[in-house]
């Protein structure tokens, strides 16, 4: 079974700090995402990557980046944290871009509060 | 901008109930619709990957139909369980598009 994992389930976190999420998936697949998801809004694409060291922006990329250095790990950069990011932060991975007609696998997501 | 819609965005039913939600997508440049189930405290789990005009796809108690040209699916659930308790996600991707476009869900409650 694929697993993905994402380093921390609950985070806390203050205004204007630098906050890294992390994510690792032991399948070998070339595409990883990252998604946000907030209560009435559904899952929104951040950012995905579909080669090491490449990356793409999603609908939200604003105040986010991310990092690609390995093919199994995908960071997730808030580069000064504000109090709209805090959010439920899944991470997916899959064999071929955005899924297509091979389904995504999620982490258990990072649910991060920003104070 | 692709939008897609599921509908009800919650029901609640008594254990044995069958029940079905609907997830509409733009029937143009059609590349495959997903079908999710998301437990608390859990991950999101997939359930069914559709890409053709027609197709169904049956997982347990759970099923599925894809129409395309109208561009809409059915998830069906046969004898609601209370471990069907969850939310559903649909989400579709077009030809041309590199990314999956989530639908909200629909949240499902089963009481026994």
């Amino acid at each position: 079974d694929v697993k993905v994992t994402q380093s921390s389930r609950y985070l806390v976190k203050r205004t204007g700090e630098k906050v890294f999420l992390e994510c690792v998936q032991d399948m070998d697949h070339e595409n990883m995402f990252w998604y946000r998801q907030d209560p009435g809004l559904g899952l929104r694409l951040i950012y995905f990557s579909y080669d090491v060291k490449m990356k793409e922006k999603g609908d939200i990329p604003e105040g986010y980046s991310v990092s690609r250095e390995k093919k199994e790990r995908f960071s997730l950069i808030l580069e000064s944290a504000s109090t709209n990011q805090t959010s439920m932060y899944l991470c997916a991975s899959s064999l071929f871009l955005a899924g297509g007609n091979q389904p995504q696998h999620f982490g258990d997501g990072t649910r991060l509060s920003i104070l | 901008i692709l939008n897609v819609e599921q509908s009800p965005q919650s029901l609640h039913v008594q254990e044995g109930d069958s029940t079905n939600f609907t997830c509409s997508f733009p029937s143009s440049n059609f590349y495959a619709l997903h079908w999710y189930r998301w437990e608390t405290a859990k991950s999101p789990e997939a359930l069914f990957v559709m890409t053709l005009n027609g197709d169904e796809k049956k997982k347990g108690r759970i099923s599925a139909t894809l129409n395309t040209k109208e561009g809409y699916s059915y998830l069906y659930i046969k004898g609601s369980q209370p471990e069907d308790s969850a939310t559903y996600l649909c989400a579709f991707k077009s030809q041309a598009g590199t990314a999956l476009i989530f639908g909200k869900g629909t949240t499902l409650s089963v009481s026994s």
